[in-house]
């Protein structure tokens, strides 16, 4: 089946660093959505993405669609310690109404104050 | 703003119980999900359904079951608790977004732990 790769499986920065994340899969997917869970709670959306090369902000957090279709960047800069947390990407390979989420296993971010 | 949630958050509760974890959204979206993900880890779907009376299994096997009885209500229930079902249960739901497939918006999750 679909799997979307995301390494390293935790990160470790200092605060006020920028950080990035990829998320890469050997299949093509068509829809890149970005999610963020803090510690004890449920996955929040930060950021989707419907176009390949579509570039997209949400205040200190950019993500890119990579050109391939194949792999998508999350890039949080000035990190604050309540960026802490876990990031999944998620991909859907059909748009249709039976489409599938697919969750990359998530990487861990910590941030020293 | 998502609106959907879960209760409890946290419940403890003896080996052999059975227990049902409820999931209510008010966003009135036709897909609702189940994943189970231990601390810090993957997430894990368990199951979906894609409208009332449509309940589907997920990629990893449970001995939980789920029914979808009204469109904004998907219950779990585990018919006899085991220290093995010991997790984090994750409710989510999604609308279809036109050409743009699903985003799915999640509860905040009900810990379970089974002494």
């Amino acid at each position: 089946g679909q799997q979307l790769n995301q390494s390293p499986q935790s990160m470790f920065i200092q605060e006020g660093e920028d950080v990035s994340m990829n998320c890469t899969s050997s299949s093509i997917f068509n829809t890149w959505l970005w999610y963020k869970q803090d510690p004890g709670e449920g996955p929040v959306l930060l950021i989707a993405l419907y176009k390949a090369g579509e570039l997209t902000s949400n205040g200190r957090l950019t993500a890119q669609f990579g050109i391939t279709r194949k792999d998508s960047f999350l890039n949080i800069s000035a990190s604050i310690p309540s960026d802490v947390g876990i990031y999944f990407c998620a991909g859907q390979l059909q748009t249709g109404a039976n489409s599938k989420l697919t969750f990359g296993k998530g990487i861990t971010l910590s941030v020293r104050p | 703003e998502a609106d959907i949630y879960q209760t409890p958050r946290y419940l403890v509760i003896g080996t052999g119980k059975k227990i049902t974890l409820e999931c209510s959204q008010t966003m009135g979206h036709d897909k609702m999900y189940w994943y189970q993900q231990d601390p810090g880890m993957e997430l894990h779907l368990i199951h979906y359904s894609y409208g009332v009376n449509s309940t589907e299994k997920g990629d990893l096997s449970s001995e939980s079951t789920v029914s979808r009885i009204r469109t904004e209500h998907f219950p779990l229930t585990l018919e006899s608790a085991r220290p093995s079902h010991t997790s984090q249960y994750l409710c989510a739901s999604s609308e279809y977004n036109g050409g743009r497939g699903r985003q799915a918006f999640f509860g905040q999750g009900t810990r379970l732990t089974v002494v």
